[in-house]
């Protein structure tokens, strides 16, 4: 049963636009999130986290948006580049295990020059 | 500043053989972590271990896996014997937590690549 689900496989966006990736998650003792980016033939990537006292967190061209009552949150990328194309995993921990980081599937973004 | 090192890359093998996959964690990181990715479950956390001490192991699968942290840089994951269903990536991460840095990032290794046949 996955604690943190990502229903979309996959996003085509056209370069320039604004990717919006979705996540949710079940676990109510969930109160770190972190989003990961990962190029094929490597390993994922830190990009950007967001704490459950926050509803946004920003950083250059990427927001994290958090709704805790709904227990979802999302990444937006604005503007989409091509070298944005990537597998983006979101994850999530608990206040009472912080060290145990819970990934989701993955959404694979395609940004379309 | 070299990242996290795993070897091999790639490891093809056949049903019922020994495998054992590496990891060297950055430096100075306190926290170790074995991620297995596969197309139906994601990134699933295996073990971590903290100061070389494994603390939770409940997402390894079966009793055929076993891990290991001798010391603070390096680690192994040994899988007796090998199964088909076992081919995925695997991917060591590291993190450096100590004193308040319970949600520093993990920086995760180019991972290997597990064919059993």
């Amino acid at each position: 049963d996955q604690q943190v689900k990502q229903n979309s496989p996959s996003l085509s966006v056209q370069e320039g636009r604004i990717s919006i990736l979705n996540c949710d998650y079940t676990n109510s003792m969930f109160d770190y999130f972190l989003w990961y980016k990962k190029y094929p033939a490597e390993g994922p990537t830190f990009l950007i986290s967001i704490s459950s006292i926050k509803d946004k967190n920003e950083d250059g061209r990427f927001t994290v948006f958090l709704n805790k009552s709904a227990k979802h949150l999302s990444l937006h990328i604005v503007p989409s580049q091509p070298g944005d194309s990537a597998v983006y995993f979101c994850a999530a921990s608990e206040k009472t295990s912080y060290d145990k980081v819970i990934f989701g599937p993955g959404t694979s973004l395609s940004v379309i020059p | 500043d070299a990242g996290v090192i795993q070897s091999p890359r790639h490891e093809v093998t056949e049903m019922g053989q020994e495998v054992t996959l590496r990891c060297k964690p950055i430096s100075g990181h306190d926290y170790l972590f074995w991620y297995r990715q596969t197309m139906m479950r994601g990134l699933e956390l295996l073990i971590y271990f903290n100061n070389n001490v494994p603390i939770d192991d409940s997402g390894m699968p079966e009793d055929r896996f076993s891990a290991k942290m001798p010391n603070a840089s390096f680690s192994t994951l040994k899988i007796q014997p090998s199964e088909p269903r076992d081919s995925a990536v695997y991917f060591c991460a590291s993190s450096d937590r100590k004193g308040t840095g319970h949600n520093s990032p993990l920086h995760f290794g180019n991972g290997t690549r597990l064919t059993v046949t």
